[in-house]
């Protein structure tokens, strides 16, 4: 069974340009998360849907982030623009509904210089 | 505010010594307390989890001590092997439906010398 799949892996640019990250969530599941990991800390919530309803985004910083699971499978996570404090790990997991167990994917690196 | 607190930030055991990381929490309301286990270049993988009704979880070489009166709970691996060098995670959370949100600890890099 395949796993939780993120692209691109890595993803290096130059602040003040936009940037979108990819998620595909395990089959079946309707419970899709985009988290933020910094180097040395441990993963925080950024966003939760519930099939394509953005159910929990109080986290995401709206000014410059967004989201979007319009056919509720697949999930992009956007900013425009970047800031050189946007570099970390952007996660992405997905749950058979809210209280099921995490599946996290490999993530996606992003450097903004 | 961090409402999970996690140490030690980084450990070094020997192969076949004990690895214990431990955790506390402030919030009452945490129901579930999940480990998670995560390899450079990977996303954290659920290891094991608790509920605050036993106050120990056994699945192998792993182990979770829970002390809800002291709001604190532990990993204990059993004969750490070069393999388990990893980050680990604690997280918690509270209740089910549309309130489960994972809170993670700040990560505990182990590294196991063969």
């Amino acid at each position: 069974e395949a796993g939780v799949v993120q692209s691109p892996r890595y993803k290096i640019i130059e602040k003040k340009q936009p940037v979108a990250f990819w998620c595909n969530p395990i089959s079946g599941h309707n419970t899709l998360y985009w988290y933020l990991q910094n180097l040395g800390q441990g993963p925080e919530l950024l966003i939760r849907y519930e099939n394509e309803e953005a159910v929990d985004d109080s986290q995401l910083p709206k000014d410059r982030f967004s989201a979007e699971r319009l056919k509720g499978v697949d999930s992009t996570l956007k900013i425009q623009p970047a800031e050189l404090g946007d570099s970390a790990v952007y996660l992405c997991a997905s749950s058979f509904g809210p209280q099921g167990m995490q599946y996290f994917g490999p993530g996606t690196r992003l450097t903004v210089t | 505010q961090q409402q999970v607190k996690q140490s030690p930030q980084s450990l070094i055991v020997q192969k076949g010594g004990i690895s214990i990381i431990n955790c506390a929490y402030e919030n009452t309301a945490f129901d579930y307390f999940p480990w998670y286990q995560q390899f450079p270049g990977k996303g954290p993988a659920l290891l094991i989890a608790i509920r605050p009704d036993v106050s120990e979880k056994k699945e192998g070489r792993f182990t979770i001590s829970f002390n809800k009166s002291a709001k604190q709970f532990s990993l204990h691996i059993m004969d750490s092997q070069p393999g388990d060098s990893a980050t680990y995670f604690c997280a918690a959370t509270a209740g089910g439906g549309s309130n489960y949100k994972l809170t993670f600890g700040k990560g505990t890099l182990l590294t196991v010398n063969p």
